[in-house]
């Protein structure tokens, strides 16, 4: 199985909501990443989580919570987002953080859009 | 951080004919990925080039790598209508100290092939 999976794919919010995203993969990959990407620009690193740990925030608002919960699983919980936070948000995973040769596999995305 | 920028910014051509997009970066590398993403989708992993080879093939695709010039080219030979996406390129930079390599996506170019 070399499918990343996300759900919701579409999600609609409110300022002042709580919502979750989520990932998963079945590829025992131990690096997985969190991407926003505006319209017709390249994704942006958000977040990297190494062996279930948060290894690298690029500075991103506190708004903006992950959570790995295992190895197959993360998420990204929104809470008090800004219109401007309405994008495509992907999920990646790769073997082992670090590795030179590693590709990265990504999800289909989630749009979301705050109201 | 090592972002790669391509051109051209989108490229329109008719079936069949070959298409190419050129991706330059500022310094040095491990190795150098292109991804596509078809319309508001996730991106798929293409092709990977280390820093010491100066060709690669697979199926219809061919990439180059000029270190010297710091610059890389993908070709896409006999286009299909299927091949309409946008391609980035991603240079990986040489991990070290706190850096892990990280993956930055170049700005894309959106490549539209007509039936």
């Amino acid at each position: 199985d070399t499918e990343v999976t996300q759900t919701p794919k579409h999600l609609v919010m409110g300022m002042t909501n709580k919502k979750s995203l989520k990932c998963e993969q079945h590829m025992g990959h131990r690096a997985m990443y969190w991407y926003k990407q505006k319209a017709k620009k390249p994704p942006e690193l958000m977040f990297v989580y190494s062996y279930e740990k948060l290894s690298i925030n690029e500075s991103v608002p506190s708004r903006f919570s992950p959570e790995c919960p295992n190895s197959s699983l993360l998420n990204l919980h929104l809470h008090a987002l800004q219109p401007e936070d309405s994008a495509l948000y992907l999920c990646a995973s790769s073997q082992v953080l670090g590795l030179p040769y590693n590709e990265q596999f990504f999800g289909p995305g989630t749009r979301l859009t705050v109201l | 951080s090592q972002q790669g920028e391509e051109d051209p910014q989108a490229l329109s051509i008719q079936e069949g004919e070959n298409a190419t997009m050129n991706c330059s970066y500022k310094t040095s590398i491990n190795n150098l990925q292109w991804y596509r993403q078809n319309s508001g989708r996730g991106l798929v992993h293409l092709i990977l080039i280390r820093s010491n080879e100066r060709e690669k093939h697979s199926g219809r695709l061919r990439v180059t790598l000029d270190t010297s010039k710091k610059s890389s080219s993908l070709l896409i030979t006999a286009s299909r209508a299927a091949d309409t996406a946008s391609y980035f390129c991603a240079p990986r930079e040489n991990a070290g100290g706190t850096s892990y390599g990280k993956l930055t996506f170049g700005q894309g170019t959106i490549l539209t092939v007509h039936p």
